[in-house]
């Protein structure tokens, strides 16, 4: 069975601070992850993927998020957040032609 | 504009009517994807299509949903008989995975329904 866990349903932190935005998952088959990010009503926009070819990936607006296999994790983080980061969070995984989300997270940036 | 789109992007209907809604996939892409996305919740897999041919439902998609991708270009998207637990966004994706080896799905703004 497959499934995704975000491990915190709300982050907040400071701007200009560090972002990490937690994920942990469960495939049967070689993972395919991904990370989304949703501003309100809108729909989801793709930060970056996990493809095996490397396990530090790098997504845009200077996100990243590392691959780590012995722990099922593939955690989100962003060296300094900014007030615009500010949006709901979804990692999935694409586990035989559909993706599996986790409950998303909610980050809030105070300024 | 070349993105995935999707309407009308809200919806509001009185329960037991009728519902539509419409996706355009991103043009060279043969795969489309509809998921549903309640309040607070991550979206959730309700069917996908490769060109034309439906492939995938999910036990979500009761006998009152029908999709269809008449000619492997648009989709729609039809719930009748609304009930009010069909409140939610729809969104659509699509994908050219011949192209793409991750499959990445690329997603439209999504259709707001609200049933009264």
């Amino acid at each position: 069975a497959q499934s995704v866990t975000q491990l915190d349903s709300h982050v907040s932190v400071s701007e200009g601070t560090p972002v990490l935005l937690r994920c942990n998952y469960s495939s049967s088959y070689s993972p395919s992850l991904f990370w989304y990010v949703q501003h309100p009503n809108k729909g989801l926009q793709l930060l970056l993927k996990y493809t095996s070819a490397a396990t530090l990936v790098k997504g845009i607006n200077g996100f990243e998020a590392e691959f780590k296999k012995s722990e099922t994790s593939f955690h989100l983080t962003k060296p300094s957040a900014h007030m615009s980061d500010a949006a709901e969070y979804f990692c999935a995984n694409n586990a035989g032609n559909m993706l599996t989300f986790g409950g998303g997270t909610r980050l809030m940036v105070k300024p | 504009d070349t993105g995935v789109s999707q309407n009308p992007r809200h919806k509001i209907t009185k329960r037991g009517q009728n519902v539509t809604f419409r996706c355009d996939p991103i043009s060279e892409h043969n795969r489309l994807y509809w998921y549903r996305q309640t309040l607070g919740q991550g979206p959730e897999f309700l069917t996908y299509f490769q060109n034309e041919a439906q492939l995938e439902k999910s036990r979500l998609l009761s006998d009152r949903f029908s999709a269809e991708r008449p000619k492997g270009s648009f989709s729609t998207l039809e719930i009748q008989r609304t009930e009010q637990g069909d409140s939610a966004m729809y969104l659509c994706a699509s994908s050219f995975p011949r192209v793409d080896l991750s499959d990445t799905q690329y997603f439209g703004p999504g259709t707001r329904l609200t049933v009264l």
